[in-house]
C-alpha cells in the first residue's frame, strides 16, 4: 500500500528565515503526482506546490520551492524568506498518475514562523 | 468565482440522530471526496465519487453514508452508528479522479461536528 510519511510534527522558525518540510512516501509506481498543501488556522486547504514524477526540474512557486528525489522516494519543501502569513499546517500527498485512485495525504507538519 | 461551498460551518448532533452535512461545487469536477480530520491524525478519506450515482469507501467509511445524485453534489450522512463524530469535516473536489487529473483537489472551507 501506498504510504505518506512527514516526520516533523511540528517546527519553528524565525521571520525571514528559510525552512525545509520533510516528505518521503512509498510506492512501486514510477509515474504519480506529488503535492504540498498549506491549511492555515482558518482551515481551507490551499495548494501550494505539484510536482509530477516524470519532470526531473524541481517545481518552484514564488517562495516556495521542492527538492524532489525519485530514487529516495523523497518530495521536501523549502520555505525560503520565511512570513508570519506561512504559519500552517502542511500536508504531504501522492497520487498515481493514470490511474482510478484516490490522493494519500500525510499526517501533516505544523510550522510556526516567530517574529 | 467556482468553488466548493460547505455548510453549514458548525453543527451539533445529538445521541441518537443523524445528521447531514452538505457539499455543493460550482467548478464542473467528477470527482468529490469527503475527509474527516481529526488533530495529529491529518486527513482520513471517508467516501469519494468519481461519477454521478457512484461512490466507493474511503479508509474510514463506517458509521457514515452518501449520495450523489448529481454532478454538483455530495452529501455526507454522519449516522447514529459513528460513535465518535465529533471531527472538522472537509470536502473536495477534482477534475476526474486524483491519478487522472491534471488539476489538484480543491477543498471547502469544511464543517465543524460536535455532539451535544
Amino acid at each position: 500500500a501506498q504510504t505518506v510519511t512527514q516526520s516533523q510534527p511540528e517546527m519553528s522558525v524565525q521571520e525571514a528565515e528559510t525552512v525545509t518540510l520533510s516528505c518521503t512516501y512509498d510506492t512501486s509506481e514510477s509515474n504519480y503526482y506529488l503535492f504540498w498543501y498549506k491549511q492555515p488556522p482558518s482551515r481551507q486547504m490551499i495548494l501550494v506546490i505539484r510536482q509530477e514524477a516524470y519532470k526531473q526540474q524541481n517545481a518552484t512557486e514564488n517562495r516556495f520551492s521542492v527538492n524532489f528525489q525519485k530514487a529516495a522516494k523523497s518530495f521536501s519543501l523549502k520555505i525560503s524568506d520565511s512570513q508570519l502569513g506561512d504559519t500552517a499546517m502542511y500536508f504531504c500527498a501522492f497520487a498515481h498518475m493514470n490511474r482510478d485512485d484516490k490522493i494519500i495525504f500525510g499526517k501533516g507538519t505544523r510550522l510556526h514562523i516567530l517574529p | 468565482d467556482g468553488g466548493i461551498t460547505q455548510s453549514p460551518k458548525y453543527l451539533f448532533r445529538k445521541e441518537g440522530q443523524n445528521v447531514t452535512l452538505s457539499c455543493e461545487q460550482n467548478l464542473n469536477h467528477d470527482a468529490m471526496y469527503w475527509y474527516r480530520q481529526d488533530p495529529g491524525q491529518g486527513l482520513r478519506l471517508i467516501y469519494y465519487s468519481q461519477i454521478v450515482n457512484d461512490f466507493q469507501k474511503g479508509d474510514i467509511a463506517e458509521g457514515y453514508s452518501v449520495s450523489r445524485e448529481k454532478k454538483e453534489s455530495f452529501p455526507l450522512t454522519v449516522t447514529s452508528a459513528q460513535k465518535n463524530p465529533t471531527a472538522f469535516y472537509l470536502c473536495a473536489s477534482s477534475l476526474f479522479s486524483a491519478g487522472y487529473s491534471n488539476q489538484p483537489q480543491h477543498f471547502g472551507d469544511g464543517t465543524r461536528l460536535s455532539i451535544l
